[in-house]
């Protein structure tokens, strides 16, 4: 039973360029989340996805922005890329909206130069 | 928005010695989490508690509530080089999105 998996595992861009993350949930999971952590924080909400569509969302630009597909994994955009946009970047799923635990995989560690 | 503020910042112990994790806000919390996240890995869940007082242990790990469900700890007895990481406290708010403390990193000295 695969856990989540994401990729790539690192990632490096410059100034404006654009980038898309993937993520496939643990298996049984329907409802993916994507995390910000910069070196030496604690990971800060970026979006929530659920049947398809934004459920949930954090204080992020709408230059971040995300899309699940069908079987449920997902994608994050980020367009226009700022030297702070760079930090590892994690997915996390789980069942349904209301409860359960989730599930972070190892997370895309991306390079803004 | 609402903040939960873990002490300390950074912790180093003698290996065996006990470890200690506050988590504080200013208002009333209706859940809180701890994850554990090695250094180079990702946050792995590691309880939720709900109830006012509530104490839940696993193993050497000991996790507590506070009465008025403003505060959090986390306490590991007898510290192993393989507790060595950062520990985040969060709250889960609305679906699932989950909102995390400052976290205190944990190192252990062998």
């Amino acid at each position: 039973d695969a856990g989540v998996t994401q990729s790539p595992t690192h990632l490096i861009k410059t100034r404006g360029q654009q980038v898309t993350l993937r993520c496939s949930p643990k298996s049984g999971h329907d409802t993916v989340s994507w995390y910000q952590q910069a070196l030496g924080q604690g990971p800060q909400f970026i979006f929530q996805y659920y049947e398809e569509e934004e459920r949930q969302r954090g204080n992020f630009p709408d230059r971040f922005s995300g899309h699940q597909f069908p079987n449920y994994s997902s994608e994050l955009n980020v367009n226009a890329l700022l030297l702070g946009d760079s930090a590892l970047y994690l997915c996390a799923s789980s069942v349904g909206t209301s409860g359960g635990t989730q599930y972070f995989g190892p997370g895309t560690r991306l390079l803004v130069l | 928005g609402q903040q939960v503020m873990q002490i300390p910042q950074y912790q180093h112990v003698q290996e065996g010695e006990d470890f200690t994790t506050y988590c504080n806000s200013s208002t009333t919390l209706s859940n809180i989490q701890w994850y554990k996240q090695r250094p180079g890995g990702h946050p792995v869940f590691l309880i939720q508690l709900v109830k006012s007082g509530e104490v839940k242990k696993q193993k050497r790990l000991t996790f507590q509530f506070g009465e008025a469900k403003k505060n959090s700890s986390l306490h590991i007895t007898a510290t192993q080089t393989t507790d060595v990481g950062t520990y985040f406290c969060a709250v889960k708010r609305g679906y699932q999105k989950v909102t995390f403390g400052t976290g205190t990193k944990l190192q252990v000295i062998p």
